[in-house]
């Protein structure tokens, strides 16, 4: 079946590490997003990707890093000077359509808690 | 930058009863999109509108885009226990890129059987 695949599902970090957070996807999408979710919050995009090798910063970019080596993969990367990295981190990925905007098909997400 | 509200925050009903969540944003939108996230779950996409006061049906469910393409709703109609979940309003500023949706907070629903 195809999906998007985020792994670890559950993290914890001490404070000052850097932790990277795995997305693989085999839906041949050629976008790929990283969205932070706070309780109670809407999502808020931290990165995205529209091609292999090139990626765009979203509204709360700072305190991540990420890399699009292939097409399937987009890792993220908390750093330790992200200074609330506590949450829930989903990732998704996208065909672009030609009206609207492009539909989000999401990952099960992965839960990050620093101690 | 762009802003959109949703109201209410959290809605409870009994089973049976109808709901109703309102999307609002600051800034004309090209289209908006639904999404629903079941409770420990992640979104999942439900619909995109794209016209000045469309409307579209899912079986129980009515979208509508306002006319100033500034607004949506989502009803459902005769609530399930199914229907539980935090519903997600986004939407992409006209003019504005393919990739970037701005959410809502969402309305969580809960459903008393």
């Amino acid at each position: 079946d195809g999906g998007i695949t985020q792994s670890p599902k559950y993290l914890f970090r001490k404070e000052g590490q850097n932790v990277t957070l795995s997305c693989e996807q085999n839906l041949n999408h050629d976008a790929m997003y990283w969205y932070r979710q706070d309780p109670g919050q809407g999502l808020r995009l931290i990165y995205y990707s529209q091609i292999v090798n090139d990626f765009q910063k979203g509204d709360i970019a700072e305190g991540y890093s990420v890399s699009r080596e292939k097409k399937e993969s987009f890792p993220l990367t908390v750093t330790s000077a992200q200074k609330n990295p506590t949450a829930f981190y989903l990732c998704a990925s996208s065909i672009w359509r030609l009206t609207g905007a492009n539909v989000l098909t999401f990952g099960a997400g992965s839960r990050l808690t620093v101690l | 930058g762009q802003q959109v509200m949703q109201i209410p925050q959290y809605q409870h009903v009994q089973e049976g009863e109808d709901f109703t969540t309102y999307c609002n944003s600051s800034t004309t939108l090209s289209n908006i999109q639904w999404y629903k996230q079941r409770p420990g779950g992640h979104p999942v996409f439900l619909i995109q509108l794209v016209k000045s006061g469309e409307v579209k049906k899912q079986k129980r469910l009515t979208f509508q885009f306002g006319e100033a393409k500034k607004n949506s709703s989502l009803h459902i109609t005769a609530t399930q226990t199914t229907d539980v979940g935090t519903y997600f309003c986004a939407g992409r500023e006209s003019g504005g890129s393919n990739y970037k949706l701005t959410f809502g907070k969402g309305t969580l629903l809960t459903v008393n059987p």
